[in-house]
């Protein structure tokens, strides 16, 4: 199974954005797939956030606000998960996932503080 | 209201067996994907299995031939069968709905241990 690779921690300020990615093995073309985003917070289940394929083809989760958004850089075969105007409540931990065949896989996640 | 409840984990020594159930309401299990996915304490998320509405059925490398995925219509819940198994499987079980995983349950905790 292919191996997603998220940064282990990042950090950013109350009111900055955090830009959080995954990068897909180069074996896999990251423009073939959509690249779902979830967000964890201690002692709870993942929070579906969104997908993102395209700009023509994504989805956001119920509820979630519009400042979480989602992009690709083909270049760097990589998926990311913007979050603009950071809040205290966006400290979490986040998973990148991918769905290539009958099976899913996800990055090892990244711990996103908000100093 | 979307909602699903696992149940059935516990303390289970190696080579043991336990099984999982899923209840969910607010939707109808056999007209969608769902998935088993866990969480070693302190790890990432690890995909454990799927069963399509269609029936068919797929799994980990880490579970095949040990675990079974099923589903029960008339009780709209999803099953997960634990055989054989390792201290490697302690982890918390969730269950997912749909190829997005748009809803999860709180999870069920297994231990595996001597």
């Amino acid at each position: 199974q292919p191996v997603l690779t998220q940064p282990p921690s990042s950090s950013a300020s109350p009111g900055e954005s955090a830009r959080l990615t995954c990068t897909l093995p180069s074996d896999i073309n990251v423009g073939r797939y959509n690249i779902y985003w979830y967000q964890q917070k201690p002692g709870s289940p993942p929070r579906y956030l969104l997908y993102y394929h395209s700009d023509s083809a994504k989805g956001q989760g119920s509820g979630v606000p519009s400042r979480f958004s989602g992009s690709k850089d083909a270049s760097a075969n990589t998926g990311i998960l913007l979050i603009s105007g950071l809040q205290s409540e966006d400290e979490a931990d986040y998973y990148c996932m991918i769905w290539p065949s009958n099976a899913w896989v996800f990055g090892g996640g990244t711990k996103l503080t908000v100093l | 209201e979307v909602q699903m409840v696992e149940s059935g984990g516990g303390l289970v020594q190696p080579g043991g067996s336990l099984r999982l159930s899923c209840a969910a309401s607010g939707f109808t299990v056999s007209s969608t994907y769902m998935s088993w996915v866990r969480q070693a304490p302190g790890k990432g998320l690890d995909w454990v299995s799927v069963l399509y509405s269609g029936g068919s059925t797929y799994y980990a490398d880490s579970v095949k031939g040990r675990f079974t995925i099923s589903r029960d219509n008339s009780k709209n819940t999803l099953f997960l069968q634990m055989n054989s198994l390792r201290p490697e499987d302690t982890a918390v079980y969730y269950c997912a709905r749909g190829g997005n995983y748009d809803y999860w349950g709180q999870g069920t905790l297994v231990t595996v241990s001597s």
